[in-house]
């Protein structure tokens, strides 16, 4: 069974700071993956998202992840915390046909961000 | 704008109601799907749909059930609310498949359900 897993529960950067989110996955074959942003009272958005090519992905607000496959890792990274930036972000990860049915969602890491 | 639209922000039910969550999306997505948010636990589903009338359990399905009898319109029952149940409740919808650049979960903001 697919699992994904974000080790830390929450973070505490100060703005302008480099931010690293870490998430690792558990699949059999090289997954999808993604991650999600949640700011407060609001759904989640998509940030980015990996299916294969590139490793090193782009994605919206100056958000970058890469996928490690020898370390199951897809950590998202931004060089310069914002403070609009503080929110909660998810990875989630599935199969790589593309079921949106079969979607994980890791447990969130709650990013504060210090002025 | 594309919308996932939840009908509401916040409520509060007594133990033993019969609840209604609604969602109403305008992407015409064949896709729909409750989600329950706890905190330290993520997002955890409950219900998918691919289609009108058709439903799949997802991971928790216990002591809800769900209706889609048209397109846009996927709503989300307790049968008879319990305390256990005040949650955060996330509609999402999406097409058939992902695996397109543009392809994504699309979710609304919402509904706080707390249980008494």
């Amino acid at each position: 069974a697919q699992s994904v897993t974000q080790p830390d529960i929450h973070i505490t950067v100060s703005e302008g700071a480099s931010l690293e989110l870490r998430c690792n996955y558990s699949y059999g074959a090289t997954p999808y993956l993604f991650w999600y942003v949640q700011s407060p009272g609001q759904g989640l958005q998509l940030l980015l998202k990996y299916f294969s090519g590139d490793t090193l992905v782009q994605g919206i607000k100056g958000f970058e992840a890469e996928f490690k496959r020898s370390q199951s890792s897809f950590n998202l990274r931004k060089p310069s915390v914002h403070w609009s930036d503080a929110a909660e972000y998810f990875c989630a990860v599935g199969p790589p046909w593309g079921s949106a049915r079969q979607l994980t969602f890791g447990s969130g890491t709650q990013l504060t961000v210090l002025p | 704008d594309v919308k996932v639209t939840q009908s509401s922000r916040y409520l509060v039910k007594r133990t033993g109601e019969k609840v209604f969550l609604e969602c109403v999306q305008d992407m015409d997505h064949e896709n729909m799907f409750w989600y329950r948010q706890d905190p330290g636990l993520g997002l955890r589903l409950i219900y998918f749909s691919y289609d009108v009338k058709m439903k799949e359990k997802g991971d928790i399905p216990e002591g809800y059930s769900v209706s889609r009898e048209k397109k846009e319109r996927f709503s989300l029952i307790l049968e008879s609310a319990s305390t256990n149940q005040t949650s955060m409740y996330l509609c999402a919808s999406s097409p058939p498949s992902l695996q397109s650049t543009n392809e994504k979960l699309f979710f609304g903001s919402g509904t706080q359900l707390s249980v008494l």
